[in-house]
């Protein structure tokens, strides 16, 4: 069964740094893309970024490009999603997926983690 | 970036189908399959998977769900709707970065 756990959420101050981190079980981890995709409360779905199979290629939306980094530990099945310089904005449930793909280069966000709720505020 | 959009609420009764639909502001087709993915969330929780590339059902999920469409007008149907099919529906296109997704539609017991 896939199963993935988000931790590290919590208050913390705009202009300062956390450090999510979502563990991965159940399917081999270094075969899949991954990505973090948020929800603000009360409002819809919004991809943060994504990471290759193998860490070489990242993406982010242009909102966090500069302040967060996504990164992976395939020997630990483990991604990351360094946050720096957080704005009241990035107040969100953040969600740890995992991207299933066919050789046209689609892909989707097949399995969800339960969630980690960062709240940014002084 | 591509925007998608979906009509807030949609008022259904039980056992009637539902219709959900989602346009996009560019075509999201490519090499003849869409990148067009639906996604349902109930309160509290994770979403969850539906449709992928536009009509392909995802695994464990029941048959009354289907989704068509391609290039900028995609439709996801219920049918028939139950009970527990009370819930929020997403529309996602993986085409371009940044991917994106529709604000959303509330399903509602009529």
């Amino acid at each position: 069964e896939v199963q993935l756990v988000e931790s590290g959420g919590g208050l913390v101050q705009p202009g300062r740094s956390m450090k999510l981190s979502c563990a991965a079980s159940g399917f081999t981890f270094s075969n899949y893309g991954m990505a973090w995709v948020r929800q603000a409360p009360t409002k819809g779905l919004e991809w943060v970024a994504t990471i290759s199979y193998d860490g070489s290629s990242t993406y982010y939306r242009d909102s966090v490009k500069g302040r967060f980094t996504i990164s992976r530990d395939n020997a630990k099945s483990t991604l990351y999603l360094q946050m720096n310089s957080l704005r009241s904005e990035d107040t969100a449930t953040y969600y740890c997926t995992r991207e299933d793909f066919d050789y046209s280069s689609s892909h989707w966000f097949a399995y969800w983690g339960q969630g980690t709720l960062v709240t940014v505020s002084s | 970036d591509i925007v998608l959009t979906q009509s807030p609420a949609l008022a259904v009764s039980l056992e009637q189908r539902a219709t959900i639909s989602c346009k996009t502001s560019q075509n999201v087709d490519n090499y003849g399959i869409s990148y067009m993915h639906w996604y349902q969330q109930k309160p509290g929780q994770q979403p969850k998977l539906l449709i992928y590339e536009g009509s392909n059902l995802a695994s464990g999920i029941p048959a009354r769900f289907s989704g068509s469409g391609s290039g900028t007008d995609f439709t996801l149907t219920i049918d028939p709707v139950e009970a527990d099919d009370i819930a929020t529906y997403y529309c996602q296109q993986s085409k371009d970065y940044p991917n994106t997704f529709g604000a959303g539609t509330k399903l509602e017991l009529k």
